[in-house]
């Protein structure tokens, strides 16, 4: 079945670092790749996400490119912010013959930013 | 952000006793979903609805009943609840298809 692997954790860095949160995955088909982030007490959010091969997702500085070739869809930020620590959770998506999409999640990458 | 409330947000009981965990949303989206989140697991859908009184299982059904018999309220049932359900337990919810699934706050339940 589908899955996906992230990066073990936890990462901490120092703020104004470069960010990078590895996710590969195995899926049949042609899914839609998601970065969710968790802070704190919370739910999750979604950070961004990508449909098809070659999107790149962004939102709030973090990017991530959906590559086939490595199936792999890392995130990425260039300078991070204490604000940012939370966990990080890669998935992927799976249609459902209902007209949704079901969910499979990595572990999750808890990210920790020391001013 | 959409209106999605579980109640209650913790809970103790013992085990083999029935658990109802219930979730609300006020967005009128068609979708809805129960996960469980565990250390090293990350989340797991259990149940999810498509509509109302239309359900089917997740990854992780065993032990667990889902009702939806409006469109904002989504039931969690733990018939005989045991100790490897402990965990915290999030509800979704989704408006259409390429719409993003929304989160609840969670619910962390502990079986003694």
């Amino acid at each position: 079945g589908d899955s996906v692997t992230q990066m073990e954790g936890p990462v901490t860095l120092s703020e104004e670092a470069f960010l990078t949160i590895n996710c590969t995955y195995t899926a049949t088909g042609y899914p839609s790749l998601f970065w969710y982030v968790q802070y704190p007490g919370e739910g999750l959010q979604l950070l961004l996400k990508a449909t098809k091969a070659d999107d790149k997702g962004s939102n709030k500085g973090f990017e991530a490119t959906y590559r086939k070739e490595t199936t792999s869809f890392h995130l990425e930020k260039g300078s991070v912010q204490v604000s940012d620590s939370a966990v990080y959770f890669c998935a992927l998506s799976d249609r459902t013959n209902f007209g949704n999409e079901k969910l499979t999640f990595g572990t999750g990458t808890r990210l920790t930013i020391i001013p | 952000d959409a209106g999605i409330t579980q109640s209650p947000r913790h809970k103790v009981t013992e085990t083999g006793t029935p658990v109802t965990l219930r979730c609300h949303q006020t967005e009128n989206h068609r979708y809805m979903y129960w996960y469980r989140q565990d250390p090293g697991h990350g989340l797991r859908l259990i149940h999810y609805s498509y509509g109302v009184k239309d359900t089917d299982k997740g990854e992780v059904s065993d032990g667990y009943s889902v009702s939806r018999s409006k469109t904002e309220d989504f039931l969690l049932t733990l018939e005989s609840a045991t100790s490897s359900q402990t965990s915290v337990y999030f509800c979704a919810s989704q408006g259409g298809s390429n719409q993003p699934q929304h989160f609840g706050d969670g619910t962390r339940l502990s079986i003694l």
